[in-house]
C-alpha cells in the first residue's frame, strides 16, 4: 500500500553514483537525529543515527553529516543501487522526550 | 527475532465508528510508540507507552487513545472516526532504558485505515 506523500521532492540518480539527501530540522534542542528509509507498503527502516555532539558518522555505504549551526542534516549514499530506491526521512528527537519529529521526506529514484 | 507486528493490516470504517489497532513489539522491547502517516501531514507522533504508562503524547485530539499491556503489546483506539483519520498508523518499538535515553526505534508495517 502507498504510504508516502504524492508530491515529495525527488532525487534521481544513476546506478553507481553517489546520492546526497538533505534535511533541515527545526528544533535547536534536538540532540538525536535519525535517517529512515521507507519502501512502498512497509514501515520506515532505520538507516543510521547521529547525536548532536558529533558532526559526522559513517555506516555501510552511508554517511550522515550534521551541521548544528544551520540546523542541517544530510545523508550520503555511496555507489547507489536500485535497491536504494525509496523515500528517505530524517527525524529529530531529544533525550527525555522520546517522540520523533519527522521531515517531509525525499523520494530517491535510482536509474539502472 | 520476529519484528514488530501490527494487526490488522488494512481496515475500512465509516465516519462515526471507532477502531482499535494492535501492535506487538519486538520481544524484550518495552517501549511502544505510535505514529500517524498521511500524505498531507507526513509522519506525526501520537503517543509512547512504556511499562503500561503513557510517557509522551503528541498533539492529537482526545479521540485518539492508547494503552499498553503487561506483555508490552499495545493498542490504540480512535473514536468517532472522521474522514481525516484515514492514514497509515505505524507502531515502533524500542528497548527504552530508564533515564530516557533514546534508542533505535523499529517500525512495523503499519495498519492502513480508510474512513468512508
Amino acid at each position: 500500500g502507498e504510504s508516502v506523500g504524492l508530491h515529495l521532492p525527488t532525487l534521481s540518480v544513476q546506478e553507481g553514483d553517489n546520492s546526497i539527501i538533505n534535511c533541515a530540522y527545526s528544533n535547536s534542542a534536538s540532540d538525536y537525529f535519525i535517517w529512515y528509509k521507507q519502501e512502498s507498503g512497509k514501515g520506515p527502516q532505520f538507516i543510521i543515527d547521529i547525536r548532536s555532539n558529533m558532526d559526522k558518522r559513517q555506516g555501510q555505504r552511508v554517511t550522515v553529516l550534521l551541521n548544528k549551526t544551520v540546523k542541517h542534516l544530510s545523508l550520503q549514499i555511496a555507489a547507489t543501487q536500485p535497491g536504494d530506491s525509496a523515500v528517505y526521512f530524517c527525524a529529530e528527537g531529544y533525550t527525555g522526550r522520546r517522540a520523533l519529529t519527522f521531515g517531509s521526506g525525499t523520494r530517491l529514484q535510482v536509474q539502472p | 527475532k520476529a519484528g514488530v507486528t501490527q494487526t490488522p493490516r488494512y481496515l475500512i470504517k465509516t465516519r462515526g465508528q471507532q477502531v482499535t489497532l494492535s501492535c506487538s513489539p519486538i520481544s524484550g522491547h518495552r517501549s511502544v510508540s505510535w505514529y500517524q502517516q498521511t500524505p498531507g501531514q507526513g509522519l506525526q507522533f501520537l503517543f509512547e507507552y512504556f511499562s503500561e504508562t503513557q510517557r509522551n503524547k503528541g498533539n492529537f485530539p482526545g479521540r485518539f487513545s492508547g494503552r499498553q499491556f503487561s506483555n508490552s503489546r499495545s493498542e490504540m483506539n480512535v473514536s468517532t472516526l472522521e474522514l481525516g483519520d484515514s492514514a497509515l498508523y505505524l507502531c515502533a518499538s524500542s528497548s527504552r532504558v530508564a533515564g530516557g535515553d533514546l534508542n533505535e526505534q523499529f517500525f512495523g508495517p503499519g495498519t492502513r485505515l480508510t474512513v468512508l
